[in-house]
């Protein structure tokens, strides 16, 4: 089965600097999805970024970027010129690319902005 | 916006109550997903449709949980016999066409006493 795991329950960033959220995951596959979703409080969670594991290249998506180590099984968001509504819960989540599209989730960071 | 509701958004029940959640995709999500997050965790998955089928369910889907999706448009989560250990975050998502996003509602808190 596989798993994710986030190892910073908590982080906090000054706007406008850069932070990185950390992700590990572990499965036997080798073709799958990662992804960053965003829960900001009482509102939906949403995609911020994500990568195909064939894919060697990096995604970014605006300020947000992933640093995606196949072999280390490791997989972080940076996020760059951080801003007030960038502040939520992060999770981390994993998808095999077999099969149906059920998710594997981390235990989320809470990302912090202090003004 | 996503474009999936769901509703309640919050909902307080006794113990031994049975509770009916609901969730409405917009109409190009032909699959939809359950998931239960409760506190200081990631959404679990729980079941999932492809259109009006049900496809799969976890273990964590005891006998006291049904979920119908008729039509292939609305889908429903029924608690039988509400315990403490059911009080959690109940999200629902959808993907549309071949897409790899999921589209989720803003969830249904469950609280039971």
């Amino acid at each position: 089965a596989q798993t994710v795991t986030q190892s910073q329950p908590e982080m906090s960033v000054q706007e406008a600097e850069t932070v990185t959220l950390s992700c590990t995951y572990d499965t036997s596959e080798s073709d799958y999805y990662l992804f960053w979703y965003k829960q900001p409080p009482s509102r939906q969670m949403i995609l911020v970024i994500r990568q195909e594991a064939y894919k060697q290249q990096n995604a970014t998506e605006n300020r947000f970027s992933v640093n995606f180590q196949k072999a280390a099984k490791s997989f972080s968001l940076k996020i760059s010129d951080s801003q007030l509504g960038d502040a939520a819960m992060y999770f981390c989540a994993y998808r095999g690319n077999f099969g149906n599209e059920k998710l594997t989730f981390g235990t989320g960071t809470r990302l912090t902005i202090i003004p | 916006d996503t474009g999936v509701s769901q509703d309640p958004r919050h909902k307080i029940t006794k113990r031994g109550q049975n509770v009916t959640f609901r969730c409405d995709p917009i109409s190009e999500h032909n699959r939809l997903y359950w998931y239960r997050q409760t506190l200081g965790q990631g959404p679990e998955f729980l079941t999932y449709f492809q259109n009006e089928a049900q496809l799969e369910k976890s273990r964590l889907l005891s006998d006291r949980f049904s979920a119908e999706r008729p039509k292939g448009s609305f889908s429903t989560l029924e608690i039988q016999r509400t315990e403490q250990g059911d009080s959690a975050m109940y999200l629902c998502a959808g993907y549309r066409g071949s897409g790899t996003e999921a589209f989720f509602g803003q969830g249904t808190r469950l609280t039971v006493v």
